[in-house]
C-alpha cells in the first residue's frame, strides 16, 4: 500500500466551481500534512500547513484532515483559471522532515 | 519574502559528467532537502541534511550522489558520474525545524543528461 495516495486526475471544472481534492495515506502516525501547488515545470509552492484532525481557511482554500478516515482534502472556492496547475499533497514522515508526496491531481480551470 | 533559490535553472550534460546543483536555502533554516521528480512522476525525496550531515538519505542516494554546505549559505548536490535515468527535475528545500515546520521549495534545476 502507497503511503500517500492521490487522484491523478485531470480534474475540470468551470470558473467560479468550489474545487475539491483529496488525499490518503496509510500511517496514523502522521501528523502535519501540507498542500503544494506546482506549476509545469516549477517548483512545489506551499499553499497550506495543517497539524491533525480538523479544517484550515486561508483565502478562498480550505485544508480538513480527517485522521480518523486517513482523508486530507483541499477545497477551492471561486475557482480561477489561475488556479489550473498540479496539487500535491505531501506529509513529513520522519523527525528529518522528509517529505512523502502524493502523486498529485492536475486541475484545469476554464474560463 | 525569502525563497529557495537554485542555479542553474537548466544543465544539460554528457552521460560519465560529474554535475553539481547549486542552492542557497531560507537564511534561518536549518533542515536541507534534495528531492527529485522525473517528468510525469511524484516529487521523490533524496536527502536531508542537518547539522552539517546527512541525516537521512533515500535508496536513490546512493554512492554517485554526494551533499554539501561549503559554507554558511550554499548546499550542493553533487552527481558523480551522470547516468540517462539521472534526468530529471531537482528540487532543494529547506524547513526551519524539520518535521515540526513546513517545508519550502526552490524553483528547480532541469538536468538532462544526453
Amino acid at each position: 500500500q502507497k503511503e500517500v495516495e492521490q487522484d491523478p486526475g485531470p480534474l475540470s471544472v468551470p470558473e467560479g466551481a468550489i474545487v475539491s481534492l483529496n488525499c490518503t495515506y496509510s500511517n496514523s502516525a502522521f501528523q502535519y500534512f501540507m498542500w503544494y501547488r506546482q506549476y509545469s515545470r516549477k517548483g512545489p509552492e506551499l499553499l497550506m500547513y495543517t497539524y491533525s484532525s480538523g479544517n484550515k481557511e486561508d483565502g478562498r482554500f480550505t485544508a480538513q484532515v480527517d485522521k480518523s478516515s486517513k482523508y486530507i482534502s483541499l477545497f477551492i472556492r471561486d475557482s480561477q483559471p489561475s488556479d489550473s496547475a498540479t496539487y500535491l499533497c505531501a506529509t513529513p514522515s520522519s523527525n528529518t522532515g522528509k517529505l512523502i508526496f502524493g502523486q498529485g491531481t492536475t486541475l484545469q480551470v476554464k474560463p | 519574502e525569502p525563497e529557495v533559490t537554485q542555479t542553474p535553472s537548466h544543465q544539460v550534460t554528457q552521460m560519465g559528467q560529474e554535475v553539481i546543483l547549486r542552492c542557497v536555502p531560507i537564511s534561518n533554516h536549518l533542515y536541507f532537502y534534495w528531492y527529485r521528480q522525473i517528468l510525469g512522476q511524484k516529487v521523490e525525496f533524496l536527502v536531508s541534511f542537518y547539522n552539517n550531515e546527512i541525516s537521512e538519505k533515500s535508496e536513490i542516494f546512493d554512492d554517485q550522489f554526494s551533499v554539501e554546505r561549503p559554507d554558511g549559505s550554499n548546499f550542493t548536490l553533487k552527481i558523480r558520474s551522470t547516468k540517462l535515468e539521472d534526468s530529471a527535475m531537482y528540487f532543494c528545500a529547506s524547513s526551519e525545524d524539520g518535521m515540526n515546520t513546513e517545508a519550502f521549495f526552490g524553483q528547480g534545476t532541469r538536468l538532462t543528461v544526453v
